[in-house]
């Protein structure tokens, strides 16, 4: 089982750009969350992906957007970068039907920075 | 919004040494409380989910307790060593929240030889 794996690792982009993050859940799972984390922080939740929908969205600008494939991957996008938008973003994946008590699993994370 | 509290920031120990650390979450509306284990450069490690006032919780050398009536979560670590050096974040679940998961700030702990 190869765990939760995210894609790129690292990433530079400028200010204005647009960036696509992509995440592969653990075998089996269904959910998709998307975390950021800024630096002396921790992680804040973005959104989470259930059956290729948005189930619920933290305190994120429309500018971060989503998607969920039929098998189960996810991609974050965000537009317009901001300088403020540099940070690590992690992805979570779970089963939907065990809730908030699931043990979620995380990837290692995609470090991207804008300049 | 939610405020999750996590003391102390930071913990220098030495080797051997056994140490505890504290989660503050919001006492109302809980459905659980998750502990992570993140060292640099790898991804968070899951711990404990804890869902029930009064659980304990052992995974060898590290323990957890949750009080929910008064919104606190105790981390024990007994007899640390230098690989237990990591940042050690809660999550707390509320009631109607599907599983998000509002994180601590984290605790960095370092275990010196």
């Amino acid at each position: 089982d190869a765990g939760v794996t995210q894609s790129p690792t690292h990433l530079i982009k400028t200010r204005g750009q647009q960036v696509t993050l992509r995440c592969s859940p653990k075998s089996g799972h269904d959910t998709v969350s998307w975390y950021q984390q800024a630096l002396g922080q921790g992680p804040q939740f973005i959104f989470q992906y259930y059956e290729e929908e948005e189930r619920q969205r933290g305190n994120f600008p429309d500018r971060f957007s989503g998607h969920q494939f039929p098998n189960y991957s996810s991609e974050l996008n965000v537009n317009a970068l901001l300088l403020g938008d540099s940070a690590l973003y992690l992805c979570a994946s779970s089963l939907a039907a065990r809730g908030g008590g699931e043990t979620q699993y995380f990837g290692p994370g995609t470090r991207l920075l804008v300049l | 919004i939610l405020n999750v509290e996590q003391s102390p920031q930071s913990l220098h120990v030495q080797e051997g040494d056994s140490t505890n650390f504290t989660c503050s979450f919001p006492s109302s509306n809980f459905y659980a409380l998750h502990w992570y284990r993140w060292e640099t450069a790898k991804s968070p490690e899951a711990l404990f989910v804890m869902t029930l006032n009064g659980d304990e919780k052992k995974k060898g050398r590290i323990s957890a307790t949750l009080n929910t009536k008064e919104g606190y979560s105790y981390l024990y670590i007994k007899g640390s060593q230098p690989e237990d050096s990591a940042t050690y974040l809660c999550a707390f679940v509320g009631g109607t929240s599907y599983g998000k998961l509002t994180f601590g700030q984290g605790t960095i702990l370092t275990v010196h030889p």
